[in-house]
């Protein structure tokens, strides 16, 4: 499969502990994005990456909330301190740099108890 | 701000049309149309770029009107596999930027 995968596909954690996601894009994609998007609403941009650089983080993203992409292949979202309020989908997409179209994985699915 | 999609919801027949708006209050570079079926990732379905033309294979289309800083989606003759929930997607750049998504039609298609 050359798509874009996400891994865990669900997670269920209490409030208060620290969730770390991992994303694998698509191969020579240097582009990647990380989006959450919550029941019935679009997806939100977090922060994206161009190969291992990150350029642009949501100011919505509060401190708990880290990202990185080391070798400008995979990334990690790491949320520290989980909030009820981070119970979402999240959400990764890859592209090229010459790509207008993001392909997105199928998410993983937090819920904080 | 978050683009507006118009209608919120809407509900057809197989074989009858449909139109999804969005609507922009900033100046817009591209219009990307997504589509979402439940508990999937969104698909890309096209993109509509300042100054292009419109978009479109055989029965999905698009047009996107800079000046209004709005795009329409246009399905003819919908099929079963039509229905999910499409958003739009809007760029201040070429689309390889960050994406902000509108508030989303759900688009249902009943035999």
């Amino acid at each position: 499969d050359t798509g874009v995968s996400q891994n865990p596909r669900h997670k269920i954690t209490k409030r208060g502990q620290n969730v770390t996601f991992r994303c694998d894009p698509i191969s020579e994609h240097n582009r990647l994005y990380w989006y959450r998007q919550t029941l019935g609403q679009g997806p939100e941009f977090l922060t994206y990456f161009q190969n291992e650089a990150q350029l642009e983080k949501s100011r919505l993203l509060s401190d708990r909330f880290s990202a990185e992409r080391p070798k400008g292949s995979f990334s990690t979202l790491e949320i520290q301190r989980t909030e009820q309020g981070d119970s979402a989908m999240y959400l990764c997409a890859s592209t090229t740099g010459r790509s207008y179209e993001q392909y997105f994985g199928p998410g993983t699915r937090l819920t904080v108890t | 701000q978050q683009p507006v999609q118009s209608p919120q919801a809407v509900i057809l027949r197989e074989g009858e049309d449909a139109v999804i708006n969005c609507s922009s209050s900033k100046a817009l570079y591209s219009v990307h149309w997504y589509r979402q079926k439940h508990g999937e990732a969104p698909v890309f379905l096209m993109i509509l770029l300042k100054g292009g033309e419109q978009k479109g294979h055989e029965k999905i289309s698009a047009s996107f009107n800079e000046k209004k800083q709005q795009s329409s989606l246009y399905l003819t003759a919908s099929q079963l596999s039509y229905s999910g929930t499409y958003f739009c997607g809007t760029s201040k750049g070429f689309g390889n930027e960050k994406l902000t998504f509108g508030t989303g039609t759900r688009l249902t298609i009943i035999p």
